[in-house]
């Protein structure tokens, strides 16, 4: 089974302060993306990636940057963090052929305050 | 982009009942998965299935991708099946991540 890890499962953080969340995963797959899920509003894409050093902005990149500078390892970066940004982050990878679908980590509760 | 509708937002039963969530889809896609939710926010793959129908203990699943919706099937409900049931898909060319729809909000009550 895949197994992807995100470094954090609760955070607290304070406004202004530049936040990393570490997301690795064990299957050497191509593609990994960070997501966010707020009540009312369900999850949405954050970044992705499709390779090393490559990146593709989701539909809600404002606010954040990501970096991969190896295979297995995915970073979402709050560079001056904001109280909007509390919310539940959630990775997650994917093979290039789709073969067993999408695999999620556990999750990281951020709360900036 | 492509729109995902799940039915019924809300759903409350008794141990031992029978469920049927659906997920509507707007374009035809190459990828459609089930997730469960659990209490502490992990996503857990239920199925991934585009297409056709698979079986997984209490649970099925069946996609009909020509008329773009997917069934997931829960059979003799237990307490621990409560949680959210997502439905999410992709569309093909690249990776261009999962849209994901609002979820089913299930409670079994014993």
């Amino acid at each position: 089974d895949v197994k992807v890890t995100q470094s954090s499962r609760y955070l607290v953080k304070r406004t202004g302060e530049k936040v990393f969340l570490e997301c690795v995963q064990d299957m050497d797959h191509e593609n990994m993306f960070w997501y966010r899920q707020d009540p009312g509003l369900g999850l949405r894409l954050i970044y992705f990636s499709y390779d090393v050093k490559m990146k593709e902005k989701g539909d809600i990149p404002e606010g954040y940057s990501v970096s991969r500078e190896k295979k297995e390892r995915f970073s979402l970066i709050l560079e001056s963090a904001s109280t909007n940004q509390t919310s539940m982050y959630l990775c997650a990878t994917v093979s290039g052929d789709r073969y067993y679908g999408y695999t999620f980590g556990s999750g990281t509760r951020l709360t900036v305050v | 982009g492509i729109q995902v509708e799940q039915s019924p937002p809300d759903l409350i039963l008794q141990e031992g009942a029978n469920s049927t969530l659906r997920c509507n889809f707007s374009d035809s896609v190459n990828n459609l998965q089930w997730f469960h939710q659990n209490p502490w926010g992990q996503l857990i793959n239920l199925f991934y299935i585009p297409s056709g129908t698979k079986q997984n203990g209490r649970l099925s699943a069946t996609t009909v991708a020509t008329e773009r919706y997917s069934l997931l099937y829960i059979s003799s409900s237990q307490t621990t099946d409560s949680g959210v049931y997502f439905c999410a898909v992709e569309r093909g060319g690249g990776a261009d991540g999962l849209t994901f729809g609002k979820g089913t909000h299930l409670i079994i009550q014993p």
